[in-house]
């Protein structure tokens, strides 16, 4: 595709199931980044990829979230027994290789967990 | 964490005055960015400046950048009712790790 797709564009669900979200970037992008933007606020790093390599998880905010990617290309973002504050925009975005110079960034995700 | 911190957080400004945001950050860096987004969804690249550059111009964009006292602004001349959305600034804190400040939300009135 031409630019970067995240799907579900929306996502309800119960407190306690999982969900899994996607982000499929653009083509011979090698960097990929999660960010999570609640209602009203900035944007919180959540992990990028270089690669299939996450370099850095740090900003994973418990052991419930989880990230992959395989192939270099579809990332999966995966929320375990989701909590009511997980609700929030799930925002993914994509760059070029070797440059961090430009964010494409995909529609997002907004998951509502009830 | 929050490496980016915009100033103001928002701003209503009669459309064909000039908008000035802030950006204050607390690394190193190698460039800034700064994004727009509208609707709360998917952001917009505007534009980048290097940490060696001083400002730098698009079309009605105009960025700064001082080091010395890690802070950017960004101005948006003759202001159009289009350009209401919230505008964020993104710094490298390292290679490939590009964290994103809370954002001003620019309203501008007809």
């Amino acid at each position: 595709g031409a630019g970067v797709s995240q799907s579900p564009s929306n996502k309800v669900t119960e407190k306690g199931k999982d969900v899994e979200l996607r982000c499929d970037p653009i083509s011979g992008h090698t960097a990929l980044y999660w960010y999570r933007q609640s209602l009203g606020q900035g944007l919180e790093f959540l992990i990028y990829f270089q690669g299939n390599s996450a370099p850095d998880k740090s900003g994973l905010p418990s052991d419930r979230f989880s990230a992959e990617r395989t192939g270099g290309s579809v990332s999966t973002l995966t929320i375990q027994r989701t909590q009511q504050e997980d609700s929030a925009v799930y925002l993914c975005a994509s760059s070029r290789p070797g440059s961090n110079e430009k964010l494409f960034f995909g529609s997002g995700t907004q998951l509502s967990v009830l | 964490s929050q490496q980016g911190e915009e100033d103001p957080q928002a701003l209503s400004i009669q459309e064909g005055e000039n908008a000035t945001m802030n950006c204050s950050y607390k690394t190193s860096i190698n460039n800034l960015q700064w994004y727009r987004q509208n609707s709360g969804r998917g952001l917009v690249h505007l534009i980048l400046i290097r940490s060696n550059e001083r400002e730098k111009h698009s079309g009605r964009l105009r960025v700064t950048l001082d080091t010395s006292k890690k802070s950017s602004s960004l101005l948006i001349t003759a202001s159009r009712a289009a350009d209401t959305a919230s505008y964020f600034c993104a710094t490298d804190v390292r290679r490939d790790k590009i964290i994103f400040g809370k954002g001003t939300r620019l309203h501008i009135l007809p």
